[in-house]
């Protein structure tokens, strides 16, 4: 069955760094979603990615769907302490209706 | 709009016991979906639903799971003869019914099997 990994598993960063993930399948995905999940709560909706090559920005976020469509990044330019939680990519295949998500990545943001 | 909702938010439960959880989902969307998280990982896929229809379940799910969507409206999972591995957080998502939808989360029901 399809698989989602991502690394790293945990990042801790000095409040002002920056911060990336990276999400890998091992099949080719019709589309990917990414998830933040606060301590405590549960999955926010951030973003989907359709395009190969796409890149999308949310103010200090920005995405990038693989040209493969395979693999998917997540970028925070100077990491707030709002930043902190856990950031999961989704990915669908193109033979399914169910997302598999990644394991994760932990950010932890030190003021 | 109130979001989805999950009742119980916390259930503790003795092995070899039934449960029962319920989820209200964001009204008119059409999909409804369960999933399953354990500390430290990603939400795992369990089943999910299309109006009433139950269209695709995870092949790892126990045939102690079962899932309802009578109306097409809210939704129950319930588990029979509880083991302490079934101990996680069960979360309950709604989508309009697209597939490039987002997910809106519900807020989780956790279960503890002692």
């Amino acid at each position: 069955g399809q698989q989602v990994m991502q690394i790293p598993q945990y990042q801790h960063v000095q409040e002002g760094e920056d911060f990336t993930t990276y999400c890998n399948s091992s099949t080719t995905l019709s589309n990917i979603q990414w998830y933040k999940q606060r301590p405590g709560g549960h999955p926010v909706f951030l973003i989907q990615l359709v395009k190969s090559g796409e890149v999308k920005k949310q103010k200090r976020l920005t995405f990038q769907f693989g040209e493969a469509k395979k693999n998917s990044s997540l970028h925070i330019t100077a990491t707030q302490t709002t930043d902190v939680g856990t950031y999961f990519c989704a990915g669908r295949d193109n033979a399914g209706n169910m997302l598999t998500f990644g394991g994760g990545t932990r950010l932890m943001v030190k003021p | 709009d109130t979001g989805v909702s999950q009742d119980p938010r916390h259930k503790i439960t003795k092995r070899g016991q039934n449960v029962t959880f319920r989820c209200d989902p964001i009204s008119e969307h059409n999909r409804l979906y369960w999933y399953r998280q354990t500390l430290g990982q990603g939400p795992e896929f369990l089943t999910y639903f299309q109006n009433e229809a139950q269209l695709e379940k995870s092949r790892l799910l126990s045939d102690r799971f079962s899932a309802e969507r009578p109306k097409g409206s809210f939704s129950t999972l319930e588990i029979q003869r509880t083991e302490q591995g079934d101990s996680a957080m069960y979360l309950c998502a709604s989508s309009p019914g697209l597939e490039f939808y987002e997910q809106y989360f519900g807020p989780g029901t956790r279960l503890t099997v002692t």
